[in-house]
């Protein structure tokens, strides 16, 4: 079983409109949320994180959490071309001796069209 | 300045060689990580690094080692290509206690 689950997509919305990418994770005590950002052919960028339940809005960008429900969500509004990428959302566990170690879903494709 | 740099950038090579992938952060992090990104693009961890530390993930096959020189330096040794080891692999860097990774540029690896 996946530990982390997103929709491959592609997600594809037009220019100005609110894009809308989901995930959910398996593991109750994951206590990190994040959402990187990959471009083809490029490395993850990490865009946002989330700590708690409810929405961190960073410019265009709100990353909701539900632990309840074991769910993450990333909203882009007046989402533009250059937003085209692939999404991946990523959980760690509090308290890892180990650094980060993430747990990645597989990523969402993002198609901003003009 | 890059502040994670791996070498190469590209590397295909014969079933059943032994390569190496070079990584080196400048960030003054002290924990590196390597990355497995497959065709499908699932990111996968391979290696968490502290300097008196490693993690390994349980499902990485011992063909698999890295080797690190000095805090800076994270080396990924592979032996025994297989063809299920071509993919993209990253290292990363961050600081314990902050949770931003900092990706290398990546190193598309390609067994033959």
């Amino acid at each position: 079983q996946k530990e982390v689950e997103q929709n491959s997509g592609p997600l594809s919305v037009p220019e100005g409109a609110i894009a809308s990418l989901n995930c959910t994770y398996s593991d109750r005590v994951s206590q990190s949320f994040f959402w990187y950002r990959q471009y083809s052919g490029k490395s993850p960028e990490l865009i946002m994180s989330i700590y708690s339940n409810g929405d961190k809005e960073d410019g265009r960008f709100t990353a909701q959490l539900n632990k309840a429900s074991q769910y993450v969500s990333l909203l882009i509004r007046d989402s533009q071309p250059s937003d085209s990428a692939t999404y991946l959302c990523a959980v760690n566990i509090e308290g890892s001796n180990a650094g980060n170690m993430l747990t990645f879903g597989g990523g969402t494709r993002l198609m901003v069209k003009p | 300045d890059t502040a994670v740099s791996q070498t190469p950038k590209y590397l295909v090579t014969q079933m059943g060689n032994d390569k190496s992938i070079k990584c080196e952060q400048n960030l003054g992090h002290d924990t590196m990580y390597w990355y497995k990104q497959d065709s499908k693009k699932f990111l996968k961890i391979m290696f968490s690094y502290n300097n008196k530390e490693l993690i390994i993930n349980e499902t990485v096959p011992n063909r698999f080692s890295p080797k690190s020189p000095d805090k800076a330096h994270l080396n990924l040794h592979i032996n025994s290509l297989e063809l299920g080891d071509s993919a993209v692999y990253f290292c990363a860097s961050s600081q314990r206690g902050r949770e931003k990774l900092f990706f290398g540029s990546g190193t598309q690896l390609s067994v033959l």
